[in-house]
């Protein structure tokens, strides 16, 4: 695709329900990643996909959090048992080998 | 030391003056530093990348990175108020291998350009 998309654009949800935030890359881009920015703060590193190899993980905050990659393309960020401390704008990243990122429109979530 | 430190600001300047923007890093084999452009409620927008020591240039933006002293900065000359935004700085974390590398982003300083 021309950019990279995420859906939905928003998302409320009750506090210990389980939500999937999609991620869907530009087209050969290798790397993929999500951050999180809370309000007024900065990006927070989730986890990146590279290709094939193991994604680095060492950015989720608690093992409510997990994220996969089909195909190399797609991602799906999934987050069980919300807490309201969930709350923010979940950002999905892509990049071609030695360029920047491009993200997405993200996804703002709030837990009530 | 934070990984990336930025002067948080907020910073103002006045239409067509100049606005100066800095970034310290601590990883010094960091090879490639970018700068991004946000607009509130709006997500991050890369505007310059610097791989090399000295200057870069890209119409109004001038990128200068000085790798001995760990320290990155952004110029806009003739700021506009389309230019007010926060400006993030983004320093990679090397991984063995490959050329994509996660970036570590600091907090981030907000420009106000005054008309």
């Amino acid at each position: 695709g021309a950019g990279v998309s995420q859906s939905p654009s928003n998302k409320v949800t009750e506090k210990g329900k389980d939500v999937e935030l999609r991620c869907d890359p530009i087209s050969g881009h290798t790397a993929l990643y999500w951050y999180r920015q809370s309000l007024g703060q900065g990006l927070e590193f989730l986890i990146y996909f590279q290709g094939n190899s193991a994604p680095d993980k060492s950015g989720l905050p608690s093992d409510r959090f997990s994220a996969e990659r089909t195909g190399g393309s797609v991602s799906t960020l999934t987050i069980q048992r919300t807490q309201q401390e969930d709350s923010a704008v979940y950002l999905c990243a892509s990049s071609f080998p030695g360029l920047g990122y491009t993200f997405g429109s993200g996804t703002r979530l709030t837990v009530v | 030391q934070k990984e990336v430190e930025q002067n948080s600001g907020p910073l103002s300047v006045p239409e067509g003056a100049i606005a100066s923007l800095n970034c310290t890093y601590s990883d010094r084999g960091s090879q490639s530093f970018f700068w991004y452009r946000q607009y509130s409620g709006k997500s991050p927008e890369l505007i310059m990348s610097i791989y090399s020591n000295g200057d870069k240039e890209d119409g109004r933006f001038t990128a200068q990175l000085n790798k001995a002293s760990q320290y990155v900065s952004l110029l806009i000359r003739d700021s506009q108020p389309s230019d007010s935004a926060t400006y993030l700085c983004a320093v990679p974390s090397s991984r063995s291998g490959g050329s994509n590398y996660k970036l570590t982003f600091g907090k981030g300083t907000l420009l106000t350009v005054n008309p």
